[in-house]
């Protein structure tokens, strides 16, 4: 695609409930970060996916949080037992290259987030 | 990972030249410096990187001295639509380290007229 789409673009859900949020990068980019946004502070880090498997996932906070990119292409970021201090916008990036290579293999497309609100 | 120190928020006029410093002391040989802008409601969006001196494109220039302990984001001419949150990162990209690449809390600029 043109860009890095992510949906829903909004969810509210109820503690305790599941949560599935979808992203879908630029076509061809091999590298995909998750990162989480809550309100005044900078994007943290969450994880990383090289391909289909995930590179780095030290940033998830516990393990109610979970992320997968069967095919290397749309990854799906999963929160069980949804808490309200889960509430944040989650932001997806791909890049072209991770890892090594020319500079500018690290320059991160994002998405537009999906704002999640966990009553 | 190399932490970076921006300043919390800075003020500007349209028309003028902004310059936003980054400092990033305990930067690595095989870091980048990347800068990123930050609508409201958007996610961010890469405006220029550079490994050291001075690098600039149509939208900003970044000037980076030899010891690579900090930058500086220059920004010619502001408008009104540059008001935006700036992040500075810096991260490796040779040997794969930059994976978990680290936001700040940004630096929030506010142009007026």
């Amino acid at each position: 695609g043109a860009g890095v789409s992510q949906t829903p673009s909004n969810k509210v859900t109820e503690k305790g409930k599941y949560v599935e949020l979808r992203c879908d990068p630029i076509s061809g980019h091999t590298a995909l970060y998750w990162y989480r946004q809550s309100l005044g502070q900078g994007p943290e880090f969450l994880i990383y996916f090289q391909g289909t498997g995930a590179a780095d996932d030290s940033g998830l906070p516990n393990d109610r949080f979970f992320a997968v990119r069967p095919e290397g292409s749309v990854s799906t970021l999963k929160i069980q037992r949804t808490e309200r201090g889960d509430s944040a916008v989650y932001l997806c990036a791909s890049s072209l290259k991770g890892t090594g290579g020319l500079a500018g293999a690290n320059v991160l497309t994002f998405g537009a987030g999906s704002r999640l609100t966990v009553l | 990972l190399a932490k970076t120190t921006q300043p919390i928020s800075m003020d500007s006029y349209e028309g003028q030249e902004v310059n936003i410093t980054c400092s990033h002391n305990n930067i690595a040989t095989n870091d980048y410096i990347t800068w990123y802008q930050q609508f409201p409601s958007q996610g961010p969006r890469f405006i220029i990187q550079g490994y050291k001196t001075k690098v600039t494109n149509e939208v900003a220039s970044l000037f980076i001295p030899a010891d690579r302990k900090s930058s500086t984001l220059s920004l010619p001419r502001v408008s009104l639509s540059d008001t935006a949150v700036y992040y500075c990162l810096v991260g490796d990209l040779l040997t794969g380290g930059g994976n978990k690449l680290t936001f700040g809390t940004g630096t929030q600029l506010k142009v007026e007229l």
